[in-house]
Order: C-alpha cells, then structure tokens, then sequence
C-alpha cells in the first residue's frame, strides 16, 4: 500500500543552523512528490513539487528537496532557518487512484526555531 | 486575488446537531476536496468532487455529507453520525487533470469543537 513517513515527529534547530526534514515513501512506480507547510490554524502552503527531471528541486522560502529513488525519499533541505520558518511541515505523494487524483499524506514534521 | 474562503473559522457544536462549513473557491478549479486534520495523524480525505452535481467519498466518509451545487461551493455538512467531530476542516481545490491535479490550494480552515 502507497505510504509516506516522516520519522520526526519534532525537530528544534538554532535561527541560522541548516535544516533537513526526512520524507520516506512507499509507492509502486515513481510518484509525484511535494512538501507543504502550515502555520499554526491556518491552510497549508506549497513548498515545492516533483513530478519528473532533475532531482533536485527548488521552491520557495529557500527550501529545496531532494528526490532519491534509491531510497525512497524526498528529504527538505534549507542551508539557514530563520524564525518564521517555525510551522508544521508536510510530505505528501501523489498517486494515481481508481480515475482521481488524491494526495497520501505524512503526519507531519513540527519544526520550532530557538533564537 | 484567486484564493479558497473557509467559513466560520471556529465553530461549536452541541452533540446532536449538524453543522455545515462553507468553502468558496475562485480560482476556476473542477475539483474540490475536503480534508480532517488531527493531531499527529496528517490529512485526511472526506470527501472530494471533480465537477459539478458529482463527488466521491474518501477514506473517512461516514458521518458526513457533502454538495456540488455550483462550481464554486462544496459545503461540508458533520452529522450527528459523526461519533468524534472535533477536529481541524481544510478544504481544497485543484484544477482536474494532468500533474497539476495533485497540486492543492488550500483554504485557512475552520476548526469545529464539540461542547
């Protein structure tokens, strides 16, 4: 069955440190992926996508991700946090479904920012 | 500017009654879908609708209804069936085909607390 996992369930990193968020998935052909965040009682926001090409992959806020078959994984990366990078973040995998589009969600990673 | 409009932001419920959240989209998307976020468990799909009159149950239907009366309106009804309602709603709209599909725009929310 298609999965995503984030094993972290929390992480806290110092304003300016680098940042890598783990995204694992399950999928049985090369899936579509994206990362999400959300702010605290509000609407998820799209980070980046993958749907093919080069594996590395830019979006906005300074995010990247990188896509690895080998390994199934799709980990965010940013080189420097700032603060008002605090937010829950989201791995999600798209897979194609009985005619529909629907996304699998992991259960998030919660990131805090100490100054 | 196009964007998903999510009313009422809170809301509370006896046990009992129904509720119904709005969501409104103007960004001329076919598709629509409705999301429950818990705690530690990531999204959820509720309900989704890829154009007018039609929609689909997701992987946790029951104990709730939904409409497609016009393209931009896809209202949630939580049923008194629905045994643990307490939650974070998030609707979302993609357009319905091709890669793009499984890029949502989401909504701010509205979290319904049961008193």
């Amino acid at each position: 069955a298609q999965s995503v996992t984030q094993p972290d369930i929390h992480i806290t990193v110092s304003e300016g440190a680098s940042l890598e968020l783990r995204c694992n998935y399950s999928y049985g052909a090369t899936p579509y992926l994206f990362w999400y965040v959300q702010s605290p009682g509000q609407g998820l926001q799209l980070l980046l996508k993958y749907f093919s090409g080069d594996t590395l992959v830019q979006g906005i806020k300074g995010f990247e991700a990188e896509f690895k078959r080998s390994q199934s994984s799709f980990n965010l990366r940013k080189p420097s946090v700032h603060w008002s990078d605090a937010a829950e973040y989201f791995c999600a995998v798209g897979p194609f479904s009985g005619g529909y589009n629907k996304l699998i969600f992991g259960a998030g990673t919660r990131l805090a920012v100490h100054p | 500017d196009g964007g998903i409009t999510q009313s009422p932001k809170y809301l509370f419920r006896k046990e009992g009654q129904n509720v119904t959240l709005s969501c409104e989209q103007n960004l001329n998307h076919d598709a629509m879908y409705w999301y429950r976020q818990d705690p530690g468990q990531g999204l959820r799909l509720i309900y989704y609708s890829q154009i007018v009159n039609d929609f689909q149950k997701g992987d946790i239907a029951e104990g709730y209804s939904v409409s497609r009366e016009k393209k931009e309106s896809f209202p949630l009804t939580v049923t008194s069936a629905q045994k643990n309602p307490t939650a974070f709603y998030l609707c979302a709209s993609s357009i319905d085909i091709g890669p793009g599909a499984n890029v949502l725009t989401f909504g701010a929310g509205s979290r319904l607390t049961v008193l």
